[in-house]
């Protein structure tokens, strides 16, 4: 089947680094995307991985991806109060990840001072 | 371009009333996807199409909802009566082959 799950808050202090994790369940993904949503605004692409990679590192941020046990994580270091937002991650499916976007109910992160 | 089109941005309407959602997507792509978004359900995938062919339905709630696409650069999501429980952010994103998909800002409805 097709399903994406997420933890659905995180709390972090302003500095520190966040880690938000996901699982999904269709072996058969061939990119998995981590998506950004700021208040009353759609989602934006923070960043992606093709699933034969393990890590993919962006300034800030750093995907982490064991296929083998369906985890994707996205470590956010230095997080600022302009991070808070909600993160969705996401799996490509069919060939070439072309069909369909799946997406998990996301993760609202919320940095204080 | 100007990205993901949606219109309106505000919908309120009354239960029983006729409601349709519109989109424009991003020139030269090839699938468009509608998308509900609710706090209880977080974002379902309602309906896509590739190459202005409806592909994948199965999100669709019930049968009071229908989408159409007659042509590349446009696409409707009709609901047929509304009701209460509609009340959602609606967003229509596309994409190319192989490349992340561009949301628009979304169509807030309220069903009274």
């Amino acid at each position: 089947g097709e399903d994406v799950e997420q933890s659905l808050f995180l709390s972090v202090r302003e500095g520190d680094s966040s880690v938000i994790n996901c699982t999904y369940t269709d072996s058969s993904s061939t990119y998995l995307y981590w998506y950004k949503q700021e208040p009353g605004a759609g989602l934006q692409l923070l960043t992606y991985i093709f699933s034969n990679m393990d890590m993919k590192q962006d300034q800030r941020l750093t995907v982490l991806l064991n296929k083998k046990d369906k985890h994707l994580s996205l470590r956010i270091a230095d997080t600022q109060t302009g991070d808070s937002a909600i993160y969705f991650c996401a799996e490509g499916l069919g060939s070439g990840g072309y069909n369909k976007l799946i997406f998990g109910a996301g993760t609202r992160l919320a940095v204080h001072p | 371009d100007a990205g993901v089109i949606q219109s309106p941005r505000h919908e309120v309407t009354e239960m029983g009333q006729e409601v349709t959602l519109r989109c424009k997507p991003i020139s030269g792509h090839n699938s468009l996807f509608w998308y509900r978004q609710t706090m209880m359900r977080g974002l379902e995938l309602l309906i896509y199409f590739n190459n202005n062919v409806p592909i994948d339905d199965s999100g669709m709630p019930e049968d009071r909802f229908s989408a159409k696409m007659p042509n590349a650069s446009f696409s409707t999501l009709k609901i047929q009566p509304s009701e209460p429980r509609d009340s959602a952010v609606y967003f229509c994103a596309s994409r190319e082959l192989n490349t992340e998909a561009f949301f628009g800002q979304g169509t807030r409805l309220t069903v009274v």
